[in-house]
């Protein structure tokens, strides 16, 4: 099982220009999350999505939209990127989200760097 | 809002020997969930141990374990026999049971381990 996968692992772009960080899990799990972590911080919850067709806005939504394509699939999109938005994203996936069973697993993680 | 603080940005250690790293929260509820994350250079976050509030027995994985205070909202980790392959930085996460569209997962800062040989 390859787990939780993240395209592109790294990315550079110039201020006000567009992407999609994609992420997939192959665990069957019902919640996905996208978190960012910025140098001497801990990660931040960015969005997340307890099931497929829900997402909700986490601690540090501003400037992010994500959809959740299906019940593998979550992607986060910036619209007009910004420097201040140059970190390392992660996407993370669990059972259920803030259940008893909610452990989650992280992908390898995406270095963005906006110019 | 729940915090996290980890008191100890780095800390080093012999292979071989144990070290403890701390973490402490600050909460009001009373039924949540506990974890220590480990991110290597690689920066993949790995779990490392997780424990429920409700269970007094202290979790242990391997040459992991930790040593969770309830009242004292304390819950460090103690690596015993640390290799060289725990070198990495080590996050305490806080988790509460919540209905879905209020979901917090908080980190704290992280603690920079080096196992030296």
């Amino acid at each position: 099982n390859a787990g939780v996968t993240q395209t592109p692992k790294f990315q550079v772009l110039k201020t006000g220009q567009s992407m999609t960080l994609q992420c997939a899990q192959d665990m069957n799990h019902n919640s996905m999350y996208w978190y960012r972590q910025d140098p001497g911080m801990g990660l931040r919850l960015i969005y997340y999505s307890a099931s497929e067709g829900t997402t909700d806005k986490g601690e540090v939504p501003n400037g992010y939209n994500v959809s959740r394509l299906n019940k593998r699939e979550f992607s986060l999109r910036l619209e007009s990127a910004a420097p201040s938005q140059t970190s390392v994203y992660f996407c993370a996936s669990s059972s259920i989200a803030g259940t008893s069973t909610d452990t989650q697993y992280f992908g390898p993680g995406t270095r963005l760097t906006v110019l | 809002a729940q915090t996290v603080t980890q008191s100890q940005p780095e800390m080093s250690v012999q292979e071989a020997e144990t070290v403890t790293l701390s973490c402490t929260y600050d909460t009001s509820e009373s039924n949540y969930y506990l974890f220590w994350y480990k991110q290597p250079p690689s920066r993949q976050m790995i779990l490392v141990i997780r424990q429920e509030a409700y269970k007094q027995q202290n979790a242990t994985e391997n040459r992991f374990s930790v040593n969770f205070q309830k009242a004292a909202k304390s819950f460090s980790l103690k690596i015993s026999d640390s290799q060289l392959g725990d070198t990495a930085m080590y996050f305490c996460a806080f988790m509460k049971l919540q209905t879905a569209g209020s979901y917090q997962l908080t980190f704290g800062k992280g603690t920079k381990l080096s196992v030296i040989p």
